[in-house]
């Protein structure tokens, strides 16, 4: 399987800190996108990255992309209690499934407290 | 613009009965996917579509699941008979036609309880 492995499965940090998430995978990807689930709900683009990107930017979020090592990082910085939630990294195959078909990581915790 | 609808939010049935969730997705998304989430498995892509077509139902645990989409804007998955295990959040996400690495859009998901 392709699915991402996320780590850490659990974060807790203080307002104002910053939060850093690693997402690895298996096999060659096309992009690579970021996802945010808030509790009872479904999960929402934050960005993607694009396999010929090494660095991201959006707002308070850095995404980081290391093809050799098939890994990738989430970072959101000066975080806020209403950060908490899950987070999910998610990749493509375009050898075998196609653009469209994504296989999503295990997902880290986040839990950000006043 | 309205996002992705699920319907029902909640649902809880005996073993054995017929469930069906339903999904509207986003006026003019060519992609159509319905995911199953637990704690233990994760987010698993079951089925999607392309302008209402099938294309990959792998991830279709049992024949007891079936999924159609029967026009743009509606699809159901149904699962007959159903059984505790089934258990899950299930969440139907849509995505346009243009280019590779579209985001998804989700809904909110039905929360499924099998007795």
């Amino acid at each position: 399987s392709q699915q991402g492995e996320e780590d850490p499965q659990a974060l807790s940090i203080q307002e104002g800190e910053n939060a850093t998430m690693n997402c690895s995978y298996k096999t060659s990807i096309n992009n690579l996108q970021w996802y945010r689930q808030n509790s009872g709900r479904g999960l929402v683009h934050l960005i993607l990255i694009r396999s010929n990107e090494r660095e991201k930017h959006s707002g308070r979020l850095r995404v980081t992309l290391d093809t050799s090592k098939k890994s990738s990082s989430l970072l959101i910085t000066a975080s806020r209690a209403a950060d908490t939630a899950s987070y999910f990294c998610a990749t493509d195959d375009p050898l075998t499934t196609g653009f469209q078909k994504l296989v999503f990581g295990t997902g880290t915790r986040l839990l950000v407290s006043p | 613009d309205a996002g992705v609808i699920q319907s029902p939010r909640h649902e809880v049935t005996e073993m054995g009965q017929e469930v069906t969730l339903r999904c509207k997705p986003i006026s003019g998304h060519d992609y159509l996917f319905w995911y199953r989430q637990t704690m233990m498995r994760g987010l698993e892509l079951l089925i999607y579509f392309n302008n209402n077509v099938p294309i990959d139902d792998s991830g279709m645990p049992e024949d007891r699941f079936s999924a159609k989409m029967p026009n743009a804007s509606f699809s159901t998955l149904k699962i007959q008979p159903s059984e505790p295990r089934d258990s899950a959040v299930y969440f139907c996400a849509s995505s346009p036609r243009t280019g590779p690495g579209q985001p998804q859009h989700f809904g909110d998901g039905t929360r499924l309880s099998i007795l």
